[in-house]
């Protein structure tokens, strides 16, 4: 059975701190790993990773995927209350049987405090 | 583009009763989900479509049925609620060949059964 597991799943930092989400998995036939943010709405996307170590940067957040030892994580540098979310991590593996489905973990809760 | 429309946004039932959430898209994708988030969970996913007039089941499909006459649409359905379908309901589509696969989340139905 297909898994991906979060960690930690609950987080207070303070603003300005650095801070790194995991994410591990066990998936047959992967082909690709995914970040969201949520905010009490729909999940926003965040990055797409299909290749290890190349790191994806947008800002303040970079992600970078491991395949060998089936994990990725998530930094978030200079942290801002707004960053507050809960990080989701998604799988997506072959065959296309069953389009692009997602497999979610179940979310790390991020509190960034003033 | 409204991309992804969900309706209704919230919807109170009484355990047995029936009630359908509509998915539409204008994004022409072929693939469509029905996901369900409960607290402290991931998104697990119910039935999809990986085309018009197909469905398949997901990770968590009892209690619900599903139909996709045409392609914009994703219609599902609950014929008796139960408390344990109490959740939020979200819908997403997507396309090969786009970024992110173009994956598409609607804004959720909140649904409570009392």
């Amino acid at each position: 059975e297909d898994k991906v597991v979060q960690s930690p799943l609950s987080l207070v930092v303070h603003e300005g701190d650095t801070v790194t989400l995991n994410c591990s998995y066990e998936v047959t036939n992967f082909r690709s790993l995914l970040w969201y943010k949520q905010e009490k709405k729909a999940p926003t996307f965040l990055f797409m990773l299909t290749s290890s170590g190349i790191e994806k940067k947008s800002g303040r957040l970079s992600s970078i995927l491991d395949k060998k030892e089936l994990f990725s994580i998530l930094n978030i540098t200079a942290t801002q209350t707004g960053d507050s979310a809960v990080y989701l991590c998604a799988v997506n593996a072959f065959p296309t049987n069953s389009g692009y489905a997602l497999n979610f973990g179940k979310g790390t809760s991020l509190l960034v405090t003033p | 583009n409204a991309g992804v429309t969900q309706t209704p946004k919230f919807r109170v039932l009484k355990t047995g009763q029936s009630m359908t959430l509509l998915c539409a898209q204008d994004m022409n994708h072929e693939y469509m989900y029905w996901y369900r988030q409960d607290p402290g969970m991931g998104l697990r996913l119910i039935h999809y479509s990986v085309g018009e007039g197909t469905t398949a089941k997901g990770e968590v499909p009892d209690g619900y049925n599903v139909s996709r006459l045409k392609k914009q649409n994703f219609l599902l359905g609950l014929e008796s609620a139960a408390p344990s379908q109490t959740s939020v309901y979200f819908c997403a589509s997507s396309s090969p060949g786009q970024g992110n696969y173009g994956y598409t989340f609607g804004s959720g139905t909140r649904l409570t059964v009392v």
